[in-house]
């Protein structure tokens, strides 16, 4: 079985400077990851994801996130946030063996301030 | 553009009601899935359904009901089973259900007044 912690419910930040959403996991098996952002009242979007290959993940808005396996943990991290940064992030995990059992992290409400 | 539709955005139940939420999409995708958001708990997966006239239980699927009769569609009702309705609610669909990412519908938020 899979379960994934978001150690941070709420992280309030200023505007333009750096950010980490923090994401450990734990599972027998062998893993994808996830990182989703959710807007106000929307649905969620697909911020990243690790298959496999370099452990340095690059997604949309200038997200980036580091698998590390000896931790198993899968921090997402943004140097400069912008207020529109504002909203609910989510990390899931996946086993790579094959059926459905994607598992959801409680969310990380990121707060920025001008 | 394609894409998953919810409708309606919100949604309110009197007590007793069954109300059904609709998702639909044209993305040509095989799995579809309910998740229900409450705040502080993340999404909890109700129903998904890997092929047309197939679907499975959740974790939380007491109180719902689905039906696959198209690639398109999952609706899912809300039965007056369901004893804490109040929520929001998503809808997502993948390529196919083996762990690649999901694609969200902007939610239904329902109410029971």
């Amino acid at each position: 079985a899979q379960s994934v912690t978001q150690l941070d419910s709420q992280v309030p930040v200023f505007e333009e400077a750096p950010v980490e959403l923090r994401c450990n996991y734990s599972s027998s098996v062998s893993v994808y990851l996830f990182w989703y952002v959710q807007y106000p009242n929307q649905g969620l979007q697909l911020l990243l994801k690790y298959l496999s290959g370099s452990t340095l993940v690059k997604g949309i808005n200038g997200f980036e996130a580091e698998f590390n396996k000896s931790q198993t943990s899968f921090h997402l991290r943004k140097p400069s946030v912008h207020i529109s940064d504002t909203a609910e992030y989510f990390c899931a995990v996946s086993p790579n063996t094959g059926g459905f059992k994607t598992i959801f992290g409680a969310g990380t409400r990121l707060f920025v301030k001008a | 553009d394609g894409g998953i539709t919810q409708s309606p955005k919100y949604l309110f139940r009197k007590e007793g009601q069954n109300v059904t939420l609709s998702c639909e999409q044209n993305l040509n995708h095989d799995a579809m899935y309910w998740y229900r958001q409450d705040p502080g708990q993340g999404l909890r997966l109700i129903y998904y359904s890997q092929i047309v006239n197939d679907f499975q239980k959740g974790d939380i699927a007491e109180g719902y009901s689905v039906s696959r009769e198209k690639k398109e569609s999952f609706p899912l009702t809300v039965t007056s089973a369901q004893k804490n309705p109040t929520a929001f609610y998503l809808c997502a669909s993948s390529i196919f259900v083996e762990n690649t990412e999901a694609f969200f519908g902007q939610g239904t938020r329902l109410t029971v007044v």
